[in-house]
């Protein structure tokens, strides 16, 4: 199976700040990589794709990079309605793996 | 608009059966396939599954192959998750969500299902 890691596990930030989730592939997986938002108690909510094409209706504050094994979800600046775990997700074999998850927590 | 809309909460005992649904509306349901993730309290998520309801070509990933069977029914657009005898350790929030192509990742998500198992 291919390992997701992701880094930090969790993280404070301030309303306004931009931040940035970093997620490892254990071996390349192109770019077939998605990101999805999970708030307390709710299910997840897919943001971006194939590392980088924003899913309909998702604010342009959040962007994704990368390819191969390394990449990065940003928030430019930080809202309240964001604080939430974020986890990416490889689609490129079998089995489908998550990274473990990065809880953003207001400081 | 789209939905993916799941049964509600069930509280079971081990070695009893359960059938859990989720039903798509909003959208041609036979066109994509849905796949079941898994969330155990506190825990993250992990991928069970992936079923195209037209076909009900599966697959499944390793961990949940034998313990679990994914069945579809396009005739009343609704996917299930199926278990023959529960254990405790499958206590956990199941989701259902759906992809377009095998090849993609989920677009849309179920609000899931809390199955608890506890004698």
């Amino acid at each position: 199976d291919i390992q997701m890691t992701q880094s930090p596990s969790s993280l404070s930030a301030s309303v306004g700040d931009r931040v940035t989730i970093t997620c490892r592939a254990s071996q390349d997986i192109t770019n077939y990589l998605a990101w999805f938002q999970q708030k307390p108690g709710k299910a997840p909510k897919s943001l971006i794709y194939a590392a980088s094409t924003l899913r309909s209706g998702v604010p342009s504050k959040f962007s994704g990079r990368g390819s191969g094994t390394d990449f990065t979800l940003t928030i430019s600046s930080l809202q309240p309605e964001d604080f939430a775990t974020y986890y990416c997700q490889q689609y490129n074999s079998y089995p489908r793996t998550f990274g473990q998850g990065t809880k953003v927590e207001i400081k | 608009e789209v939905q993916l809309v799941q049964s509600g909460a069930e509280v079971k005992k081990p070695g009893e059966s359960l059938k859990v649904s989720c039903k798509g509306s909003g959208y041609s349901f036979s066109s994509y396939w849905i796949a079941w993730v898994r969330q155990k309290p506190g825990k993250g998520l992990e991928w069970m599954g992936i079923i195209h309801p037209d076909d009900s070509d599966t697959r499944y990933s390793p961990s949940f192959q034998g313990q679990v069977t994914i069945l579809a029914d396009k005739s009343i657009s609704a996917a299930y998750l199926q278990w023959t005898s529960l254990k405790a350790s499958d206590t956990a929030m199941y989701y259902c969500a759906r992809q377009e192509w095998l090849s993609e990742a989920p677009d849309y998500w179920g609000q899931g299902t809390l199955v608890t198992v506890s004698s």
